[in-house]
């Protein structure tokens, strides 16, 4: 069965610290592997998306990684702000038309 | 990226009505998406919105209580029929373009009462 399992659950950092999310998937075959942010009463939005042969990509202070032989994946935030309270969700593309699979996201709260 | 527009932002209806939910992109894409979405839950696909045909639901969403419509590439519709206090959710549109990054609105907060 394809699957997205996200750890920690939820998370709570000081501000200015550093913090790694972590994502395994079953999806088979796969496509690609995206991380999105979602804030609270929002819509998700896209942080970064890497196919089987990118095994790391950054937006800003977002870093994301991929290990396609594991099916593992991580995402650190440096220097946390405030802001970046949210949750932050995996999503795993089997390719063509077949439904995203989405895993259940980790709870971020940055306090200062 | 594509910029989705989704209406209205949140909504308090009573038992046994229906809301209808619109969601405009400001591009053409190829595939339109509905999701539900629990509080504290991930994102649930409630069906994938064809141009022009009938919308491909997901096991345990039907037609008859959400109907769907996509009249052209860049506008879909969701309607929430005959609604219950189990329907409280967060509806969410999501457009792409081939299997590339996909879109979000930023959804509609649905109470039922």
């Amino acid at each position: 069965k394809n699957q997205v399992e996200q750890s920690p659950q939820s998370l709570i950092i000081l501000e200015r610290k550093n913090c790694t999310l972590q994502c395994n998937y079953t999806v088979s075959p796969f496509s690609n592997l995206r991380w999105y942010k979602q804030d609270t009463g929002r819509g998700p939005v896209s942080l970064t998306i890497m196919t089987f042969s990118e095994n790391t990509k950054s937006n800003g202070r977002y870093t994301a990684t991929l290990d396609a032989d594991t099916k593992q994946s991580s995402l650190h935030i440096t220097a946390s702000q405030l802001s970046d309270s949210a949750s932050y969700i995996c999503v795993v593309s089997a390719g063509g038309n077949t439904p995203l699979v989405f895993g259940k996201g980790t709870r971020l709260s940055v306090i200062a | 990226s594509a910029v989705i527009s989704q209406k209205p932002s949140r909504d308090i209806c009573q038992r046994g009505t229906s809301l209808t939910i619109q969601c405009q992109v400001d591009s053409q894409v190829t595939m339109m998406f509905w999701y539900r979405q629990q509080p504290g839950q991930s994102l649930t696909l409630i069906a994938t919105a064809n141009q022009g045909s009938e919308a491909t639901y997901e096991s345990g969403f039907v037609i008859d209580k959400f109907p769907i419509s996509r009249p052209n590439l860049t506008f879909s519709t969701l309607t929430v029929s005959n609604m219950s206090p189990e329907d409280s959710s967060i509806y969410l549109c999501s457009a792409s373009r081939g299997n590339t990054e996909a879109f979000f609105g930023q959804g509609t907060r649905l109470t039922v009462v």
